[in-house]
């Protein structure tokens, strides 16, 4: 079973400033198989990344995902107050077939 | 606009079985993968399994043979169980369309959540 390990833990910049987030696997994952969501306090998380690098709808263009292989980024270009929540990145594994997620990182406010 | 609505019983005693629905709307149901997912308090997420709208489920494993997951197609609803509870299941339970296949598969969109407390 594939690993994720999420770094930092916990992130505290200003708005305006550059995020980014680190989401590392046990061994190697499809590019295609590597997603990423948001999840705001009370909220249920939301997709924002998904194949490693697409945007789902409706996400701005400061969110990019990038990485490969092992080593996957999700990087927020510049904060915008409602960017504070936790992220987690997600993997599919087809054998066995099933889903694991990181542990996440929180971007919160400085 | 596919949105997902569920509901179950909220607080359960230990050895106790979890009822969870979720129904789709606004969409259709045949085509997709439907999850479970649940999230201790202040922790991380956590997939349960998956059905398609024919019937074949996925688990992991260590819930494997606690869980099932069935789907009721002519209702757009599909259902999660889980056998004898413990504290240590308690937790917000999410629902969720799994979409891209098997080619580029994640979750979009995902249920408004149901916090599940065992105690007794």
């Amino acid at each position: 079973e594939i690993v994720l390990t999420q770094s930092p833990g916990t992130l505290s910049l200003s708005p305006g400033e550059r995020a980014t987030l680190s989401c590392r696997a046990s061994q190697s994952v499809s590019s295609s198989y590597l997603a990423w969501y948001q999840q705001k306090p009370g909220q249920a998380p939301r997709l924002l990344i998904y194949g490693a690098s697409s945007r789902a709808t409706g996400i701005p263009d400061r969110f990019t995902g990038s990485g490969s292989g092992t080593d996957f980024t999700l990087t927020i270009s510049r904060l915008e107050p409602e960017d504070f929540a936790v992220y987690y990145c997600q993997q599919y594994g087809s054998s066995p077939p099933i889903f694991t997620f990181g542990p996440g990182t929180k971007v919160d406010i400085k | 606009q596919v949105q997902l609505q569920q509901w179950g019983a909220g607080l359960l005693k230990p050895s106790e079985t979890l009822s969870l629905t979720c129904a789709v709307y606004g969409g259709s149901f045949s085509g997709y993968s439907w999850s479970w997912i649940r999230q201790p308090p202040g922790k991380g997420l956590e997939w349960i399994g998956k059905i398609n709208h024919s019937g074949s489920t996925n688990y992991i494993p260590s819930l494997k043979s606690r869980v099932t997951i069935s789907v009721a197609t002519s209702k757009n609803h599909f259902s999660l169980k889980l056998r004898s509870v413990t504290a240590a299941d308690t937790a917000v339970y999410y629902c969720a369309r799994g979409i891209g296949g098997s080619s580029s598969p994640h979750f979009d969109p995902w249920g408004q959540g149901t916090l599940v407390t065992v105690s007794s």
